[in-house]
């Protein structure tokens, strides 16, 4: 079963440094999302992606980070200049409509195993 | 602020026993999923409702929405070791918004 791959599974920095999470999509899906997961929280929505652009982010995804799409494959975050608070894992996630369905319908989210992010 | 709550926090209970938890949210959801979440692995997808009322079976889990489509359970019967895990419910509230976790049902299930 197709599956969505992330790395690294682990990435320590230092505060300030630029980081950039990497991950793979399902390859026929068209809806990509990053959602952090800060040690013992809930799951928290960061950003979604469609057609090559951001198509909705929250307050949490800041001027400091960013995504993009750079090939056909990838998905990639980056946080410009990393704080101590920043440290969670990362999950990628993708999805794929599904035309059958009702409009208020998205299709589940297929997640990443994470990439757990440490700042130092 | 749309919040989901989920009850209870922690769950630990023998094996073989039956249990509940539950999903809440003050606001009407579009659409509502239920995900497990493993140690060091990201949610995988149980199952997700659609309509108010809407029952679905897996296995010995029965997921139910409920008629007002604000709150949903699942229910576990004769829970194995197997089933220890993070519980997640996640909605949305509208087609175009993300999908908003709850903060899980951790569950044990002891042997």
């Amino acid at each position: 079963e197709p599956e969505v791959t992330q790395t690294p599974s682990h990435q320590v920095t230092q505060m300030g440094q630029e980081v950039i999470l990497r991950c793979v999509p399902i390859s026929n899906h068209l809806y990509f999302y990053w959602y952090r997961q800060i040690l013992g929280q809930k799951v928290e929505f960061l950003v979604s992606f469609y057609n090559n652009e951001i198509s909705e982010k929250s307050e949490i995804f800041d001027d400091q980070f960013s995504v993009e799409r750079p090939d056909g494959s990838n998905f990639t975050l980056k946080i410009r200049s990393t704080k101590l608070e920043d440290s969670a894992m990362y999950f990628c996630a993708s999805s794929d409509r599904d035309r059958g369905l009702l409009r208020s319908y998205n299709s589940p989210l297929h997640f990443g195993n994470g990439t757990r992010l440490t700042v130092t | 602020t749309q919040l989901l709550e989920q009850s209870p926090q922690f769950l630990s209970i023998q094996e073989g026993e039956n249990l509940t938890v539950y999903c809440n949210s003050s606001s009407v959801f579009s659409s509502l999923q239920w995900y497990r979440q493993e140690p060091g692995e990201g949610p995988v997808l149980l199952v997700t409702v659609v309509t108010g009322g809407e029952v679905k079976k897996l296995k010995r889990l029965t997921f139910q929405f409920g008629d007002a489509r604000k709150d949903s359970s699942l229910h576990i019967t004769a829970a194995q070791p197997g089933d220890t895990g993070l519980y997640l419910c996640a909605g949305k509230y509208s087609g175009n918004t993300p999908l908003v976790f709850g903060k899980g049902t951790r569950l044990s299930v002891i042997a």
